[in-house]
Formats: structure tokens, sequence, C-alpha cells
């Protein structure tokens, strides 16, 4: 099984400010990745695959970079919706898929 | 406007059958692969199971396989997950969701939908 390794598990971050959100694989996964994020009481909502593709209707502050094992979703300039925990999920192994543990990304 | 929308979830005893019901509208349920995707309460996400779009072929987390079963009725397009043999580790919110692609599995999603609870306890 691929492990998928967030960090930082929280980040604080003011409004108006970028925020970078890491993820790591035990193994490469090439651009095999995807970023969602879930707001308390939601499904989670897609918002990068293909490790640097947005989803349709994704905001352009949203963009994810890597490859390999090695990716990052940065957020620019933060709005009060972004608020909220971010998954990343490996889908190159399948049918083993799996996702990272979270960041929550929480008011400063 | 694409909508999932799961039913079924309910409080069980370890041991005991529950079987979850995921009611798709609003796009083309036959030409969809469908995933169950669950998630402990305060936990992350763990991909549960996954069906093509003619309902034959099927994977399954290595947690689930022997005890889950997914199907998929396309008439009624409607998708299933028959649970046997729960367990208090089974606990937890349970989403269907499409596949973002057509015919063959790429397995991650597009949309999902609100999620069912179940809970496993004596």
């Amino acid at each position: 099984e691929i492990v998928m390794t967030q960090s930082p598990a929280t980040l604080s971050v003011s409004p108006g400010e970028g925020a970078t959100l890491s993820c790591r694989a035990s193994q490469s996964v090439r651009s095999k990745l995807a970023w969602y994020q879930q707001k308390p009481g939601q499904a989670p909502r897609l918002l990068i695959y293909g490790a640097s593709t947005r989803a349709t209707g994704i905001p352009a502050r949203f963009s994810g970079s890597g490859s390999g094992a090695e990716f990052t979703l940065t957020i620019s300039s933060l709005q009060s919706e972004d608020f909220a925990v971010y998954y990343c999920q490996q889908y190159n192994n399948w049918p083993s898929i799996t996702f990272g543990q979270g960041t929550r990304l929480e008011i400063k | 406007q694409v909508q999932l929308a799961e039913s079924g979830g309910d409080v069980v005893q370890p041991g005991r059958s529950l079987r979850l019901s995921c009611a798709a509208s609003a796009f083309t349920f036959t030409s969809y692969p469908m995933h169950w995707v669950r998630q402990a309460p305060g936990k992350g996400l763990e991909w549960v199971a996954v069906i093509s779009d003619d309902g034959r072929d099927k994977h399954y987390a290595d947690s689930v396989k022997g005890r889950f079963t997914i199907s998929r009725d396309n008439s009624r397009n409607t998708l299933y997950l028959q649970m046997d043999s729960l367990r208090v580790e089974d606990t937890a919110v349970y989403y269907c969701a499409r596949d973002v692609d057509k015919a063959a599995a790429i397995y991650y999603f597009d949309y999902w939908g609100q999620g069912t609870l179940v809970t496993v306890s004596s």
C-alpha cells in the first residue's frame, strides 16, 4: 500500500495570505494525484487532479504542483471559504488507492 | 445538476448486516463506474469499493473484502453496498462517489453524495 503523508497537520494562516500544503507518497505515483477540500458536515470536493489540473469551477487561486512522490497544493490570497480540511489522494496504484490524513487549514 | 443521495445508515450490533443505497440523478448513471468511500468519525477518507459501469467488475479494499458487496441496478439508477459481519471499526460516514471517467475507472471522484452514517456498536 502506498502511504500518503500530509504536512503540516494544521496550518494557521490569516485571510489574504497564501498557504502551502504538502503531500508525500511512500513511492512514486507519477502525476496520479488529486486534492480535495472538505468542510465540516460536507462531502469532499475535488480541487485538483493530475497533480496540477484544476477541476471544473475551481478558482485560479488554487494550484497544484509536483510529480513522483512530492506534491504541493498552494492557495494564494486565502478567502474565508477556503478554511477547511484538505486531502491528497493517489490513484496510481489502483485499486489500492489511498488518501493522506489531511491538513486542517484554520484562520489565524 | 448531478445528485447522489445515500440512505440506509443505522445503528447496528457487531456481526449484523446492513445495506446502503445511493440514488443517482441528472447524469447517465449507466456510463460511469461508481465507488463507496468512508470516513470514520473525526478521521480521514478510506476508499471501500468500486463497480464498473456495467456491474461486471468489482474491487474492494482489503479491510472489507469478503464482508462487503458492491452492486448496482442500472434500471433504477441506484448503487448499493451490502455490509455483512459488521465490526466496530466499520463505523463511519459512507459516501457514494462518481468516478471521473466514463467506462474505465480512473479512481478519483468528481461528485460525492452527502453520506450516510453507519454506527456499529453493542
